[in-house]
């Protein structure tokens, strides 16, 4: 059974900070991997999305890394913003299933 | 911007009684999924329609049944409410392996 891990649950930091999110899986025979911000009581909103096949993806200040062998992937956000705060998910679908399958999230606060 | 648009915003309901939520998700996106999302946790699938057809569905029990329409819009119903169905209820259309997520329905059961 797949399990998705996202350590820490939250992190506060000041303004301009490059930031690391990273998220662990167990099992390695995924087809992709999504990252989701998610605003209080609101849906997800997706951010990047990275295929099996590809190593990193880029958007913005947003960088996306994929290590499917280590089961790990790291969200990077560069000059963090006050507005940059929400809560941040990671999702994997496994090759063969159409369901993803999600971490509990990380509540990023950046304060101005 | 998504496209995928639910309804309604929140609901209120008693244990016993039965609801359904909407969705509606963009031209050609053939595929939507239903999650439910609980405070504090992530989204967990609850099952997939792809063409008309559930194509997969999670650890949730049958009182949780779907229906997708040829106009792409969808249907999650749940009967006999219990009071840990209240959460957050999502619905996803997929694109190019992209899943795209529509705002929500908040469900309280009291």
């Amino acid at each position: 059974k797949q399990e998705v891990t996202q350590i820490p649950a939250a992190l506060s930091v000041p303004e301009g900070e490059n930031l690391v999110l990273n998220c662990s899986f167990t099992d390695s025979a995924i087809y992709n991997l999504q990252w989701f911000r998610q605003d209080p009581g609101k849906g997800l909103t997706s951010l990047l999305l990275i295929q099996s096949s590809q190593r990193e993806q880029t958007s913005g200040r947003l960088n996306a890394s994929l290590d499917k062998s280590s089961g790990r992937s790291t969200l990077y956000i560069a000059a963090s913003q006050p507005g940059d705060s929400a809560t941040y998910l990671c999702a994997v679908i496994q090759g063969g299933s159409e369901k993803l399958v999600f971490g509990k999230g990380m509540k990023l606060t950046v304060n101005p | 911007e998504t496209g995928v648009t639910q309804s309604p915003t929140h609901l209120i309901k008693t244990r016993g009684q039965q609801v359904t939520l909407r969705c509606s998700s963009q031209s050609g996106h053939n595929t939507v999924s239903w999650y439910q999302q609980a405070l504090g946790q992530g989204p967990q699938f609850i099952f997939q329609y792809y063409r008309e057809e559930e194509n997969g569905r999670g650890n949730f029990p049958p009182r949780f049944s779907g229906l997708q329409f040829p106009n792409y819009s969808s249907e999650l119903n749940v009967n006999a409410l219990e009071l840990d169905d209240s959460a957050l209820y999502l619905c996803a259309s997929s694109y190019l392996a992209e899943q795209f997520f529509g705002p929500g329905t908040r469900l309280t059961v009291l």
